[in-house]
């Protein structure tokens, strides 16, 4: 049961141009969602997140789009760089609904390989 | 600050050991979980601490254990090893409080070898 889908394995971009990372979710309980960038050998880390009381969120060259009546949210970098090329995590948790089943506990899909060609 | 540690990076072990992998939050977090990241299964929660109580517990066998310290450090265990257990382990620590409760910060993973 994959409660957080991201269904495309791969995704390449020119530098310069817009990466739009998608990931859709089923369980309506979730009201928290984090993208994670990972290196290999490395931990994830932490790009951007938003609560399901709003439906955009913007830091620098990432923002995030939340779309609850869809269960679909999206991250957009512009202007993509060689450095961005990373796998991406979209994650999810029922952060405000915290309790029993919920604490400490990210559900994450299965990854985006973004590669950013120069 | 300092991020989140783990020790140590690379483990080699048999099938039927047990191994002990440790994990030191961010100053100040007190909750730390754990996940487990494989190829087929991608990233995995196994369990969280919070003041030295484990809150929450994933979907995994009772050979996986863990615990926490006074000082948020934590430990998690896995008994009569098997080598479906290989597999990168990943600790994150979260503050709990304030605007970046929701947000779990990573370390750099144990990479556990079965064979």
């Amino acid at each position: 049961d994959q409660q957080v889908k991201q269904n495309s394995p791969s995704l390449s971009v020119q530098e310069g141009r817009i990466s739009i990372l998608n990931c859709d979710y089923t369980n309506s309980m979730f009201d928290y969602f984090l993208w994670y960038k990972k290196y290999p050998a490395e931990g994830p880390t932490f790009l951007i997140s938003i609560s399901s009381i709003k439906d955009k969120n913007e830091d620098g060259r990432f923002t995030v789009f939340l779309n609850k009546s869809a269960k679909h949210l999206s991250l957009h970098i512009v202007p993509s760089q060689p450095g961005d090329s990373a796998v991406y995590f979209c994650a999810a948790s029922s952060a405000l609904n915290a309790g029993g089943t919920s604490y400490g506990k990210l559900t994450f899909g299965q990854g985006t390989i973004l590669t950013v060609h120069p | 600050k300092a991020g989140v540690t783990q020790t140590p990076r690379y483990l080699i072990k048999t099938r039927g050991q047990q191994v002990t992998l440790s994990c030191s939050p961010i100053s100040g977090h007190r909750s730390v979980s754990w996940y487990q990241q494989t190829p087929g299964q991608g990233l995995q929660f196994l369990f969280e601490y919070f003041s030295e109580t484990q809150r929450n517990k994933g979907n995994f066998p009772g050979r996986f254990s863990g615990r926490q310290f006074s000082n948020s450090r934590s430990e998690m265990n896995v008994s009569t090893l098997e080598l479906g257990d290989s597999a990168l382990y990943l600790c994150a620590s979260s503050p709990s409080t304030g605007n970046a409760k929701n947000i779990q910060y990573f370390g750099a993973g144990t990479r556990l070898s079965v064979l």
